[in-house]
């Protein structure tokens, strides 16, 4: 597609219950970046994808948190018993590998509520 | 985690006033980037520096590369109404692949027509 498409654009969810998050990176782009931004707060780095495979899953906040990434196209976030801090806006953001960081493009984002 | 130190967190200016706003950061940093926020939206790429002290304009926006490597800063010209919304700094700390960011808590903008 001509963005980065994430979908749902917003998910109210109860607490306890498992949640998944979606992301259509622009078509080749081999890298795919998850971050989440909680109100009033910068972007929280949550993990990388280069193709399928994970090299960087540093800031993913805990065992509840996990993401893959399929075809080298569409990545999924799940966060399972979600949690009302988990309440944020996780973004997605995709790039070809080099370039200029003109290419590094983000979606509109998923706004998650825990109640 | 890690966050950049972006300042001031607010500003509240008139119509054709100019704007200025920094980052700093105890780490030495190998990219440094300005995006704007609009509500409901992702963060949109204004500026990118690559190199110590390099200086870079894109219309009325100029920001800088500090020489330490360690703080960037932003300036707006002649601001306008349709400026408003968060600005960010951001920083990658490493070379490659991995363009892992490392961001600012924002400087929101609001202009006075």
């Amino acid at each position: 597609g001509a963005g980065v498409s994430q979908s749902p654009s917003n998910k109210v969810t109860e607490k306890g219950k498992d949640v998944e998050l979606r992301c259509d990176p622009i078509s080749g782009h081999t890298a795919l970046y998850w971050y989440r931004q909680s109100l009033g707060q910068g972007l929280e780095f949550l993990i990388y994808f280069q193709g399928n495979s994970a090299p960087d899953k540093s800031g993913l906040p805990s065992d509840r948190f996990s993401a893959e990434r399929t075809g080298g196209s569409v990545s999924t976030l799940t966060i399972q018993r979600t949690q009302q801090e988990d309440s944020a806006v996780y973004l997605c953001a995709s790039s070809p590998t080099g370039g200029g960081w003109d290419g590094y493009t983000f979606g509109s984002g998923t706004r998650l509520t825990v109640v | 985690g890690q966050q950049l130190n972006q300042s001031p967190q607010s500003m509240f200016i008139q119509e054709g006033e100019d704007v200025s706003m920094n980052c700093t950061s105890s780490s030495i940093f190998n990219t440094w980037l300005w995006y704007k926020q609009d509500p409901g939206e992702g963060p949109v790429l204004l500026i990118a520096l690559y190199k110590a002290g390099e200086l870079t304009s894109n219309g009325r926006l100029t920001a800088q590369f500090g020489i330490t490597r360690k703080d960037s800063f932003l300036n707006i010209s002649a601001s306008i109404p349709s400026d408003v919304g968060i600005y960010f700094c951001a920083g990658q700390l490493n070379a490659g692949n991995n363009r892992k960011l490392i961001w600012g808590l924002g400087t929101s903008l609001a202009v006075n027509p």
